[in-house]
């Protein structure tokens, strides 16, 4: 069973250009996460999706981030512009939520770099 | 206070021996916990989760939850090299809101 999957692996971009995130979720799992993970960090949530609602985005800093996930499956999530201190890495993680089971399995992350 | 707490580490112990692994966290109301190990440059990998007050087996991995303790635990029995890595706690409340500690830094030594 291919695991989440997200692209581009790495990005290099100049501060204040935008820059997006993709991710495709285990098949399956209903519920989407993006995380941003700083060094020496544990991951923190940005936004949460329940299929294609978001359920919790409070720690999603709306002025820059937005993100979107159409029909429920695929998710982007956008910077724009960005700054320097978004230089971090960009986690997505799926879960099937049923009853108590709801394991969350990360994808192999984004490294943005912002010079 | 953090919601979710970890000594940082470095925890060092000698192949064979058990690692202990401990996290505290702050809402009474928190139901699911979660164990992930992360390596250098890769992202979290999922080896154990517990619901339930007591112990939970899984090869050499034992997760021990004490909800009126608001302590979990992860022991590594037969520690290998190969566990060395960065040990992630997470901790889930009523609302599924998730939260992670910032990690325990473990070093197997041959």
């Amino acid at each position: 069973e291919a695991g989440v999957v997200q692209s581009p692996r790495y990005k290099i971009i100049e501060k204040k250009q935008p820059v997006a995130f993709w991710c495709n979720p285990i098949s399956g799992h209903n519920t989407l996460y993006w995380y941003l993970q700083n060094l020496g960090q544990g991951p923190e949530l940005l936004i949460r999706y329940e299929n294609e609602e978001a359920v919790d985005d409070s720690q999603l800093p709306k002025d820059r981030f937005s993100a979107e996930r159409l029909k429920g499956v695929d998710s982007t999530l956008k910077i724009q512009p960005a700054e320097l201190g978004d230089s971090a890495v960009y986690l997505c993680a799926s879960s099937f939520r049923s009853g108590q089971s709801h394991e969350q399995y990360f994808g192999p992350g984004t490294r943005l770099t912002v010079t | 206070q953090k919601e979710v707490e970890q000594n940082s580490g470095p925890l060092s112990v000698p192949e064979g021996a058990i690692a202990s692994l401990n996290c505290t966290y702050s809402d009474r109301g928190s139901q699911s916990f979660f164990w992930y190990r992360q390596y250098s440059g890769k992202s979290p990998e999922l080896i154990m989760f517990i619901y339930s007050n007591g112990d939970k087996e899984d090869g050499r991995f034992t997760a021990q939850l004490n909800k009126a303790s608001q302590y979990v635990s992860l022991l590594i029995r037969d520690s290998q090299p190969s566990d060395s890595a960065t040990y992630l706690c997470a901790v889930e409340s009523n609302n599924n809101d998730m939260r992670f500690g910032a990690g325990t830094r473990l070093t197997v030594k041959p």
